[in-house]
């Protein structure tokens, strides 16, 4: 069965502090991938997604994606993390199964809480 | 541009009660839309899904219910309602190559 993991379920850092989330996913077949974001009290939003083309992707907020299709990895990573970051992230991965309708597996989430 | 709704935003329910969720879209027209459910420390697990007015499927048995009236209307119920149904209910619709945008939530507490 198809899956998503999410290495680290809390994760602390420090203002300007380097950020990387470790995704993985199980499925042989043509993938597209997303990151997620929840910020406290808000909506589920899209950070970044990756459908083909140059494997390094660029989301908002300064946060960049990496697909490494060898590794079945779609890390997520940012050079400095702000206070504003504290969220919970969560990667996706989206496997065909034909028309109408696709599936969106999700990880079960990585809470980053940055302090000033 | 598309805009999704939910309510209500919070409630609270005895157990054996019923229940009634409802989403509804703007902005688009024929969506495929989704029910997840968000645990702490699970993420979202998908219970429905439909692709359009009166077609649903769903992902896992359980003891809730989905349906469709309208193109841009999906509805989550229960005829009675467990305390293991508690959890954050998020509705979506889906856009380009299966992206997903979600609606603010419900959150249930059956007590």
């Amino acid at each position: 069965a198809q899956s998503v993991s999410q290495h680290n379920h809390h994760v602390i850092l420090s203002e300007a502090a380097s950020l990387e989330l470790g995704c993985n996913y199980s499925y042989g077949g043509t993938v597209n991938l997303f990151w997620y974001v929840q910020y406290p009290g808000q909506h589920l939003q899209l950070l970044l997604k990756y459908f083909s083309g140059d494997p390094l992707v660029k989301g908002i907020k300064g946060f960049e994606a990496e697909f490494i299709k060898s590794k079945f990895s779609f890390n997520l990573r940012k050079p400095s993390v702000q206070w504003s970051d504290t969220a919970e992230y969560f990667c996706a991965v989206n496997s065909f199964r034909g028309s109408g309708y696709n599936k969106l597996i999700f990880g079960a989430g990585t809470r980053l809480a940055v302090h000033p | 541009s598309q805009t999704i709704h939910q309510w209500p935003a919070t409630l609270v329910q005895p157990v054996g009660s019923p229940l009634s969720l409802e989403c509804t879209v703007e902005g688009t027209s024929n969506p495929n839309l989704y029910w997840y459910r968000q645990a702490a420390g699970r993420g979202l697990q998908l219970l429905f899904y439909s692709v359009g007015i009166g077609q649903i499927s769903s992902e896992v048995p359980q003891n809730l219910s989905a349906s469709r009236p309208q193109d841009r209307q999906f509805i989550l119920s229960s005829k009675k309602l467990l305390l293991s149904d508690s959890g954050f209910y998020l509705c979506a619709w889906s856009g380009l190559a299966g992206s997903r945008y979600f609606g603010p939530g419900t959150r249930l507490t059956v007590l």
